[in-house]
């Protein structure tokens, strides 16, 4: 089974700029969720998606949106891009809700720099 | 407000044991989780506690005590390889999942 790919794999950009990220989960897996990690930090969650609905969102400015397509594969949006936004954005999927703590399988993530 | 705490940094030698705990502070509970990263890699699974008491997966262990919300996870038999980061992970009442910052194993020859 192929694993999760996320897309690209590096990104620069700069302040005012927008952004869109892809996952392609796991064949079979409905739930994505997406996660915001910076140096030193743990994960910060975003936004999960379970057939193409967003089933919850985490406490980020309406700058940062998704969806998930009808084959599950999600994206994420980062409007007005900020020098803070620079990370390494994560998706996972899972076959349930991340919350419930259904076995995670990550993506290599997506490391964006914002100049 | 919603908490995980763990060790920021643990240091050990090649071949002993280590344990890493986690106590959290959050609006329910759907269990606790351990995820390895390690550096420029993705995190990967490792083990889930949604009961008390401890699960074991080859040379790493899990324990729990809701009572406490305290959970640990033990390495034994540590090996170079297993120098990365540790995060654990709770569900809460909101079906968001809540990280810690993270534990950075050190292991010494």
């Amino acid at each position: 089974k192929a694993g999760v790919t996320q897309t690209p794999r590096y990104l620069i950009k700069t302040r005012g700029q927008q952004v869109t990220l892809s996952c392609s989960p796991i064949s079979g897996h409905r739930s994505v969720s997406w996660y915001q990690q910076t140096p030193g930090q743990g994960l910060q969650f975003l936004f999960e998606y379970f057939s193409e609905t967003q089933r919850n969102k985490g406490n980020f400015p309406g700058r940062f949106s998704g969806r998930q397509f009808s084959n599950s594969r999600s994206e994420m949006n980062v409007s007005t891009l900020e020098l803070g936004d620079s990370a390494l954005y994560l998706c996972a999927s899972s076959l349930g809700q991340a919350a419930t703590n259904e076995k995670l399988f990550f993506g290599s993530g997506t490391q964006l720099s914002v100049l | 407000g919603q908490s995980l705490e763990q060790p920021s940094e643990v240091t050990a030698v090649e071949g002993a044991i280590v344990q890493i705990n986690c106590t959290y502070q959050t609006s329910g509970f759907y269990g606790l989780s351990w995820y390895q990263q390690h550096d420029g890699g993705a995190p990967t699974f490792l083990s889930y506690n949604g009961l008390d008491g401890l699960e074991e997966t080859g040379r790493f262990s899990s324990f729990l005590s809701r009572s406490d919300s305290y959970g640990y996870l033990l390495l034994q038999e540590l090996q170079m390889k297993d120098s990365a980061s540790y995060f654990c992970a709770v569900g809460d009442s909101n079906y968001q999942l809540i990280w810690g910052a993270g534990t950075k194993l050190i292991i010494k020859p």
